[in-house]
């Protein structure tokens, strides 16, 4: 899987917007982008994916522009409970992957009142 | 629907022991996957089940991990004997059929493991 590199952490405040920026320069043709989500004492839970442009969900919005090299998440008007890991991964997404997920250091996200 | 279950969620034991970890994944999902966190380190993928069969055990660390699946239903991850460096948080994940590399997975909440 292509190697990511992210923010270890990331400060914000309550209503404020977050953009969380993902750097995979290595990204092959066939790639997509995943975010996961981890709260602490809880497994990770995915958040979105998508391969090229905008992909947007109840959740968040991923931003991917056009040499894929890298993506950014945005988290609309962040509470405390938006408080979490967030990590980015890259991969492919066909029947010749076995679906391992190969996790980084993730961004420490800390929303303030 | 139920979500990914594990137990026990905590588990202290001595070095040289024998722990059972148990995780039962959503109903209906052939792929069930472990994972595991050592302290300060990032998560890593331990191997994959689909149903009943071994996909890949490529993260398995060595000899003393045995994971099964019976049945295709849920599954265990045994570690005899434990030692001090298998401390961490073991995840659990399935994913629906067909879906292997889709990338969406449903995590468990873990079990902490704790060798003393």
């Amino acid at each position: 899987l292509a190697k990511t590199t992210q923010p270890i952490s990331m400060d914000s405040y309550e209503g404020q917007e977050v953009n969380i920026t993902c750097s995979h320069n290595n990204i092959a043709t066939n790639d997509y982008i995943t975010w996961y989500q981890q709260f602490p004492s809880q497994g990770p839970r995915f958040i979105i994916q998508g391969y090229k442009t905008k992909v947007t969900n109840e959740v968040a919005s991923l931003f991917i522009p056009a040499d894929r090299k890298s993506s950014t998440l945005s988290l609309p008007r962040v509470s405390l409970s938006d408080t979490a890991v967030y990590y980015c991964l890259v991969g492919i997404k066909g029947s010749s992957n076995t679906g391992k997920l190969i996790f980084g250091q993730g961004t420490t996200l800390q929303v303030k009142p | 629907e139920a979500g990914v279950t594990q137990f026990p969620s905590h588990s202290v034991i001595e070095k040289g022991q024998t722990v059972t970890l148990r995780c039962d994944p959503i109903s209906g999902h052939d792929n069930l996957y472990w994972y595991r966190r050592v302290m300060g380190k990032e998560i890593k993928f331990l191997l994959h089940f689909v149903k009943e069969s071994k996909q890949d055990e490529s993260g398995m660390p060595n000899n003393r991990f045995l994971a099964e699946r019976t049945g295709g239903t849920y599954s265990t991850l045994k570690v005899q004997p434990a030692e001090l460096e298998d401390s961490g948080v073991y995840f659990c994940a399935s994913s629906q059929p067909g879906t292997a590399s889709s990338y969406e997975q449903y995590f468990g909440p873990g079990t902490r493991l704790t060798v003393t």
